[in-house]
């Protein structure tokens, strides 16, 4: 089946660092992958859409000097947070979506992101 | 605008028992209804996904789910609930009518407890 990775799995750095967290497409092609936050027992949060080759689509609230979103390829999105804080402290979760099954097949998750900014 | 209501945030069931977890959506259009599942620190996994055909779908780990268009729902059910099916459950929808760019509508979740 279709596999999403993300790396790291978990990152602890100091305020005012930037992390960058990598979302992959292992075995299939992701035109178009997707970013969510999600915090404690509460669901996800779409933060942006992340589409190969062209600039990132932010979502109301989304601060895009802060979450640095590169897609270069079809198997690669980044994200980055910058000048990180903790209030920036959360679970990262990309998704990707196979264009090649067409728009209205899954997305895929992958195993999130466990972001800790003390 | 699409949306999601998982009715219940937690629902606790004894090992063996049925396991039902309630969606239902609201859309202009019949949408695409899906249900993932979460273990803790993990990200979701894809039980089963409705999109046309038959109406009763089956998943992964014995799931099941029924799109009722009448009834905008789309609840989840299994048999018999085992000790491993403890997680955090979610539905979501999509637009048939979007494009790629589309992103999945989430419910707040269901937490699921299994008590032995």
């Amino acid at each position: 089946g279709a596999v999403v990775s993300q790396h790291p799995s978990w990152v602890i750095c100091k305020s005012g660092t930037s992390v960058k967290i990598e979302c992959r497409s292992l075995d299939f092609q992701a035109t178009t992958m997707f970013w969510y936050r999600q915090f404690p027992k509460q669901s996800l949060m779409l933060m942006a859409t992340s589409n190969e080759g062209s600039k990132a689509t932010y979502e109301q609230g989304v601060e895009k000097d802060k979450f640095l979103i590169n897609h270069a390829s079809l198997t690669l999105s980044t994200l980055t947070v910058t000048s990180a804080h903790p209030e920036d402290s959360s679970f990262y979760i990309c998704s990707a979506r196979d264009h090649l099954a067409g728009w209205g097949e899954t997305q895929y998750f992958g195993p999130g992101t466990r972001l800790l900014v003390l | 605008a699409q949306s999601v209501t998982q009715l219940g945030s937690h629902v606790s069931v004894s090992e063996g028992a049925l396991v039902l977890l309630r969606c239902n959506y609201s859309s202009s259009v019949p949408p695409y209804l899906f249900w993932y599942v979460q273990y803790p620190n993990q990200g979701l996994q894809l039980l089963l996904k409705y999109t046309t055909g038959a109406t009763l779908v089956k998943g992964i780990n014995g799931f099941e789910a029924e799109f009722k268009k009448s009834e905008t729902s789309f609840h989840l059910t299994k048999p018999s609930a085992h000790m491993s099916d403890a997680a955090e459950y979610f539905c979501a929808v999509s637009d048939p009518r979007g494009s790629g760019n589309t992103p999945l509508v989430f419910g707040k979740g269901t937490r699921l407890s299994v008590i032995a």
